[in-house]
């Protein structure tokens, strides 16, 4: 089946130790989405690759950081964790097809955990 | 700026009743999309239902159905005779339908809405 993979699911690291989360997709989507979503609130976009270009919302941390080496593949990158950034991290992908953007499809997330 | 609202923060119902997840938005464009997400307790984002404001047909899916009323703002999510497994957070949201920028793809989620079903 056609889906959005995060590994891992569970991500316990130690504050200031860098830390990279990982999302593929099967369903060949030029657009990939990193969220952040804390308890109890709505997931918050970091930023999106629409196929190699490179958008950041505009206060986003610069602690946060991604990569996309390939369609499939898109990495979060949190440079030095602070314990604010304990969250689960989503990863969503969708098709830009002309003008017309397509739905978003959710991974099962990264939940991480900054000790 | 675009604001959607779920004034219900959390929902308790005994299994079997029927529940109305409540969405308001405020939006500028003319054009827009509605969604429907349910996040059960595993995490992932689920997608249920999108709606183009140009079509203000309800519609049904199972047990689902939703009541979009453009003239009142609001995109309503009813669950008939609920099922312990319909417990979750759910997620009304709004989005821009041009897709000249990629920025355009950009959600704006409401602040989700808890149901708890018991059994």
């Amino acid at each position: 089946d056609a889906m959005v993979i995060q590994n891992p699911r569970y991500q316990v690291t130690q504050f200031g130790k860098p830390v990279t989360l990982s999302c593929s997709q099967t369903l060949n989507h030029n657009v990939m989405y990193w969220y952040q979503q804390k308890s109890s609130q709505a997931p918050k976009l970091l930023f999106h690759y629409y196929d190699k270009d490179f958008n950041n919302e505009a206060d986003t941390p610069d602690n946060f950081q991604s990569r996309r080496p390939n369609t499939s593949f898109c990495f979060l990158d949190i440079r030095s964790p602070g314990l604010g950034d304990a969250a689960m991290y989503l990863c969503a992908t969708s098709n830009l097809v002309g003008r017309r953007q397509e739905t978003q499809y959710f991974g099962p997330g990264t939940r991480l955990l900054v000790l | 700026a675009q604001k959607v609202t779920q004034a219900q923060t959390e929902i308790s119902v005994v299994e079997k009743e029927d529940v109305t997840l409540d969405c308001v938005y405020e939006t500028r464009d003319t054009t827009y999309y509605l969604f429907w997400y349910k996040q059960p307790p595993s995490g992932e984002l689920v997608f249920l239902i999108r709606r183009n404001s140009f079509d203000e047909q309800n519609e049904i899916s199972g047990r689902y159905s939703w009541n979009f009323q453009k003239s009142t703002s609001s995109f309503n999510f009813t669950i008939t005779a609920s099922q312990v497994v319909d417990s979750a957070v759910y997620f009304c949201a709004l989005r821009r339908s041009d897709a000249g920028g990629t920025s355009y793809g950009k959600l704006t989620f409401g602040q989700g809405t808890i149901l708890t079903v018991h059994p």
